[in-house]
């Protein structure tokens, strides 16, 4: 089983629906991270999380929203999709400021 | 704002070639690392450096941390058709105040560098 684990991996949804991701870990990490990768580029920040009262806004979490129910448990809202927010979003944990490691993403198409 | 430069962005050689890969900021780093990403697949660690001035060698892959801790690069040397894939520099910056206290380890992706080689 992979440590870091997303789903759902591919999603389609319409412009204004609520769509939720989510990220559960096996490492036992205390942080976690929510990026967004679009096409040719590299990952921006959206959330991150320290603990589940921890929880940090990245350089572009305006339009999402964050959820830690555990510290295994790191997910993801849209609260209205709309279609800019089509990209592949990675969940990733690490202990202190260690290796990162990643999900294999989650693909959400919003139309 | 901490902002991570990567250069260039795009980058396609000759198999055989040797090539370097910039990552650059304005602030200072606690630690660097260098991501590799494969199509359909989350970046992996190639390296972590911490102190001014390190170099970490990795087969034919030479990581250097410079002297301020304010940037890096990344040079490969003769370059393989294996090599290719999209390189990703990330920053863990000085430890930062929330609400919850002082805490470390917001990590920051520059914006990739796309490399291709060619048989």
């Amino acid at each position: 089983d992979a440590d870091v684990t997303q789903t759902p991996r591919n999603r389609i949804t319409k412009t204004g629906k609520r769509i939720m991701l989510e990220c559960s870990q096996t490492k036992g990490h205390d942080r976690m991270y929510w990026y967004r990768q679009d096409p040719g580029l590299g990952l921006r920040l959206i959330y991150y999380s320290f603990d589940v009262k921890d929880i940090n806004k990245g350089e572009i979490s305006d339009g999402y929203s964050v959820s830690r129910q555990a510290q295994a448990k790191f997910s993801l809202s849209l609260e209205s999709a709309i279609p800019n927010q089509t990209a592949l979003y990675f969940c990733a944990t690490r202990d202190g400021n260690t290796e990162a490691f990643f999900g294999q993403g989650t693909r959400l198409t919003v139309v | 704002t901490q902002l991570l430069e990567q250069s260039p962005q795009f980058l396609s050689i000759q198999e055989g070639e040797n090539l370097t890969v910039y990552c650059n900021s304005s602030s200072v780093f606690s630690s660097l690392q260098w991501y590799r990403q494969e199509p359909g697949e989350g970046p992996v660690l190639l390296v972590t450096v911490v102190t001014g001035g390190e170099v970490k060698k990795l087969k034919r892959l030479t990581f250097q941390f410079g002297d301020a801790r304010k940037d890096s690069s990344l040079h490969i040397t003769a370059a393989q058709p294996g090599d290719t894939g999209l390189y990703l520099c990330a920053g863990s910056y000085a430890p930062s105040t929330n609400a919850g206290g002082t805490s470390y380890g917001k990590l920051t992706f520059g914006q990739g560098t796309i490399l291709t080689v060619h048989p």
